[in-house]
């Protein structure tokens, strides 16, 4: 079955440093990949998305390249402030038949002034 | 566009009590899913409605149910709470498309239900 492996948190820097949050996946043909942030006291936001082999998903200073050859969809910011400070889940749909999401274990992002 | 609703957003009930939540999804989408989040188990799947049949779901008890309305509306039910169904239940709603690659959903803000 479809499954997304995220690195664990939390992932805790300084405001400014550079962010890179690991997502890989397993799935069968090519599904359309996600990033969506949740707040604190809050549901979960689409943050980027890719739908086809070596796009680029970008918002927000964020971004995230569907790498088929390597199964990955790898967030990153190069700057990132307080405000970014929030868990973050990669999710894949459209495999199998499936568009149902399946999402990562979320990973939390720390940062600190 | 206004987004997706959820009501109430807390809910404190004791052991076998039954509760209904509510998500009202964004207009001209038909498919309305529903999630358990706790901090054990991340984001799990419950169950996804479209055009009022239930159309996909996931690995939860019988007591967990739901149903959807023809105006996409839906609710979920839980009948004889156990304290471990303590979570924050996220709605969320997209186009559903069958043939569709792009699952993008629509989150609402949830409801945090506490079972004492």
């Amino acid at each position: 079955g479809n499954s997304v492996t995220q690195m664990e948190g939390p992932v805790t820097l300084s405001e400014e440093a550079f962010l890179t949050i690991n997502c890989t996946y397993t799935a069968t043909g090519y599904p359309s990949l996600f990033w969506y942030v949740q707040y604190p006291g809050e549901g979960l936001q689409l943050l980027l998305k890719a739908t086809k082999a070596d796009d680029k998903g970008s918002n927000k200073g964020f971004e995230a390249t569907y790498r088929k050859e390597t199964t990955s969809f790898h967030l990153e910011k190069g700057s990132v402030q307080v405000s970014d400070s929030a868990v973050y889940f990669c999710a894949l749909s459209g495999s199998g038949g499936s568009y149902i999401p399946t999402f990562g274990r979320g990973t939390s992002l720390i940062v600190h002034p | 566009k206004a987004g997706v609703t959820q009501t109430p957003r807390y809910l404190i009930k004791t052991r076998g009590q039954q509760v209904t939540l509510s998500c009202s999804p964004i207009s001209g989408h038909r498919s309305v899913s529903w999630y358990q989040q706790t901090p054990g188990q991340g984001l799990q799947f419950l169950f996804e409605y479209f055009s009022e049949t239930q159309r996909n779901k996931g690995n939860f008890p019988g007591r967990f149910s739901g149903r959807q309305f023809s105006n996409s509306r839906s609710e979920m039910n839980v009948s004889t709470l156990e304290l471990g169904d303590s979570a924050l239940y996220l709605c969320a709603s997209s186009v559903g498309l069958v043939d569709g690659r792009d699952g993008e959903q629509f989150f609402g803000p949830g409801t945090r239900l506490t079972v004492l």
